[in-house]
């Protein structure tokens, strides 16, 4: 069975400071892990994903996340935030096995001026 | 830019209602989904199709809710009688991913249907 787990429900920080969002995954086998990103009334949009390769990835928006085979993990990062950053943040984990995701329960950024 | 379309963004029926949500996923994407989410809780998924056909409705609440994609193009959820638990958001997405191959791609999300029931 896979799961994710974000385990904060919120993140404050500073306009101009480095952000990180966690997140931690369980999977048998290759993972394919995703983050979106969800403003409010709206649907989810796609901003990375990792397949295979580098473990560092590069999505929209500035964004980037690490992926740690050893931890589990697979943080969402930004070097300097922005107010318009603030949103509700979902990391997803799916398996070369199957063809679902499963997704956390999100992470609310709030990016204060 | 290609985009997700859900219709109607809004949604206020009564208990006992039949409801029921359209999508009409990005051309070529062969996949689609339909996902619940509860405020504050991530996406849950419905039902699953590969073109015309189902291939994940395990958390699909059957005994109300049905779901088709006749011409493996647009998509109807139908919730029949609507419950006072079923109000949540009903996203729709799409992916060009081909189930049986097992590789995952990234799922394109429509804007959602917010579902109210009284």
């Amino acid at each position: 069975a896979q799961s994710v787990a974000q385990p904060e429900d919120q993140v404050n920080v500073a306009e101009g400071n480095p952000l990180t969002v966690k997140c931690t995954y369980s999977v048998s086998g290759n993972p394919y892990l995703f983050w979106y990103v969800q403003y409010p009334n709206r649907g989810l949009q796609f901003l990375l994903k990792y397949i295979t390769g580098d473990n560092l990835v590069k999505g929209s928006y500035g964004f980037e996340a690490e992926f740690n085979k050893s931890q589990t993990s697979f943080h969402l990062k930004k070097p300097s935030a922005l107010v318009s950053d603030s949103a509700l943040y979902f990391c997803a984990v799916g398996n070369s096995g199957t063809y679902k995701s499963i997704f956390g329960t999100g992470t609310r950024l709030k990016v204060l001026a | 830019e290609a985009e997700v379309a859900q219709s109607p963004r809004y949604k206020i029926t009564e208990k006992s209602q039949a409801v029921a949500f359209w999508c009409d996923p990005i051309s070529g994407h062969a996949t689609l989904y339909w996902y619940r989410q509860i405020l504050g809780q991530g996406p849950e998924l419905l039902v699953q199709f590969q073109d015309e056909s189902v291939v994940d409705d395990s958390q699909l609440p059957k005994d109300r809710f049905s779901a088709e994609r006749l011409k493996g193009v647009d998509s109807t959820l139908k919730i029949q009688p609507a419950e006072l638990g079923d109000s949540a958001m009903y996203l729709c997405a799409s992916s060009l991913a081909e189930w049986a191959s097992g590789a995952q791609e990234t799922q394109y999300f429509g804007p959602g249907t917010r579902l109210l029931v009284l």
